[in-house]
């Protein structure tokens, strides 16, 4: 599995924009990025995937750097919803699908 | 629309006592299961897959066992619970690459 490394913990002010980053210097060609969530006391939350494009959804937007060793996660106007624990996590997709979770970033959101 | 149900949402056993949580999912056929533990302050780790009725791969040795009896039941069991079995315990299923996985809503599992 990729490797990834991400900030312990990150903190936004409400309303303003986030940028999450993500190092995956190991990651496989064909590995996809998947980013999820887990608010408190909850279980994950997908979030958003890419593979080398950017992208956007309506929770979030997806930028991963042209030699794909990095991504960033971006929440446009972070809400104190949006605090949680994010994960990074490379998935190759193949067979059995398996998502392994690291650490993550924990975000906290300062009214 | 598919949907996860995983229950109880709480449950407090004594050690040694027996443990079957259930997880169930609808709206789709053939799904990949999954089983997940959180200990407090811990992160995730994968217990258990499934790609199929009665295919089970387990990912840490451990007290704990699963069974897939139907396509979209997966059952996570115990004969008998150790204290470090308490934890947060997570179910998901996968659609495939372009979905990512789908949690249940969680048991908090405390053993004592």
């Amino acid at each position: 599995d990729a490797k990834t490394t991400q900030p312990n913990s990150m903190e936004s002010n409400e309303e303003e924009p986030v940028h999450l980053p993500c190092n995956h210097s190991t990651i496989s060609g064909t590995d996809y990025i998947h980013w999820y969530r887990q608010l408190p006391s909850q279980g994950p939350e997908y979030v958003i995937h890419g593979l080398t494009s950017n992208v956007n959804n309506r929770m979030a937007s997806l930028a991963i750097a042209e030699d794909r060793k990095s991504s960033t996660l971006i929440l446009h106007r972070a809400t104190l919803r949006d605090a949680a624990v994010y994960y990074c996590i490379p998935f190759s997709g193949a067979g059995s699908y398996q998502l392994t979770f690291g650490k993550g970033t924990k975000l906290s959101v300062i009214p | 629309s598919q949907t996860i149900h995983q229950w109880p949402a709480t449950l407090v056993q004594p050690v040694g006592s027996p443990l079957s949580l259930e997880c169930t999912v609808e709206g789709t056929s053939n799904p990949n299961l999954y089983w997940y533990r959180q200990a407090a302050g811990r992160g995730l780790q994968l217990l258990f897959y499934s790609v199929g009725i009665g295919q089970i791969s387990s990912e840490v040795p451990q007290n704990l066992s699963a069974s897939r009896p139907q396509d979209r039941q997966f059952i996570l069991s115990s004969k008998k619970l150790l204290l470090s079995d308490s934890g947060f315990y997570l179910c998901a299923w996968a659609r495939g690459l372009f979905y990512g996985y789908t949690f249940g809503s969680g048991t908090r599992l405390t053993v004592v």
